[in-house]
């Protein structure tokens, strides 16, 4: 079955330590993106590619950081920058639909990032 | 810019009522509008999506309409059963962009 597989589904940092959330897509969409989502917000995103090796910062990228060196895979960094990083992070992809030229998203089952 | 607002935050209905979401947009040269449904602790499953030039799109119970002229679209879902409990949250991209700017969620309950 073709979808986005994020991992890990929990995670635990201490302060000061990076840690790097995986995507991987089967669904060879060329747009992929990363979203964070607190409680009781909406989702905001964090950094988006459209293309391999080409990617760009979303609305909250401080702190955070992604590489785009393969069509399946955007992988997110969150660095010992970002102040507040305990969330749910979500992952997603988007292929044109037929005829409407629309992009709609597929989303990842997320990745829970917590901070000690 | 874009902005997305979804009122009311919560809803509770009882089984097997009609009820309908509420999303408002700013913005009214919009390019399209999609609603998904968040199960606690999962990803987002897209429901709809309605373009610009639709004025509604149906799926089994589920039915979105869209107001441009009013900055609103609906989703409708009929005979509600408690497996649509979820967060319905609906989307609209920044300008022409790939950029979906998101409403924080209506959280609906069905009591059975």
């Amino acid at each position: 079955d073709g979808g986005i597989t994020q991992s890990p589904k929990y995670l635990f940092r201490k302060e000061g330590q990076n840690v790097t959330l995986s995507c991987e897509q089967n669904l060879n969409h060329d747009a992929m993106y990363w979203y964070r989502q607190d409680p009781g917000q909406g989702l905001r995103l964090i950094y988006y590619s459209q293309i391999v090796n080409d990617f760009q910062k979303g609305d909250i990228a401080e702190g955070y950081s992604v590489s785009r060196e393969k069509k399946e895979s955007f992988p997110l960094t969150v660095t010992s920058a970002q102040k507040n990083p305990t969330a749910f992070y979500l992952c997603a992809s988007s292929g044109q639909v037929r005829a409407s030229g629309a992009n709609v998203l597929t989303f990842g089952a997320g990745s829970r990032l917590t901070v000690l | 810019k874009q902005e997305v607002t979804q009122i009311p935050a919560a809803l509770s209905v009882p089984e097997g009522e009609n009820l309908v979401l509420n999303c408002s947009f700013t913005d009214s040269a919009i390019y399209n509008l999609q609603w998904f449904r968040q199960d606690p602790g999962k990803g987002l499953t897209s429901l709809l999506l309605i373009q610009s030039s639709q004025r509604e799109q149906t799926s089994g119970r589920l039915n979105a309409s869209l107001d441009k002229s009013s900055g609103r679209s609906t989703l409708y879902i009929a005979a509600s059963q408690p497996g649509d409990s979820a967060t319905y949250l609906c989307a609209s991209p920044q300008g022409g962009s790939e950029k979906l700017v998101f409403g924080k969620g209506t959280k609906l309950t069905v009591n059975p």
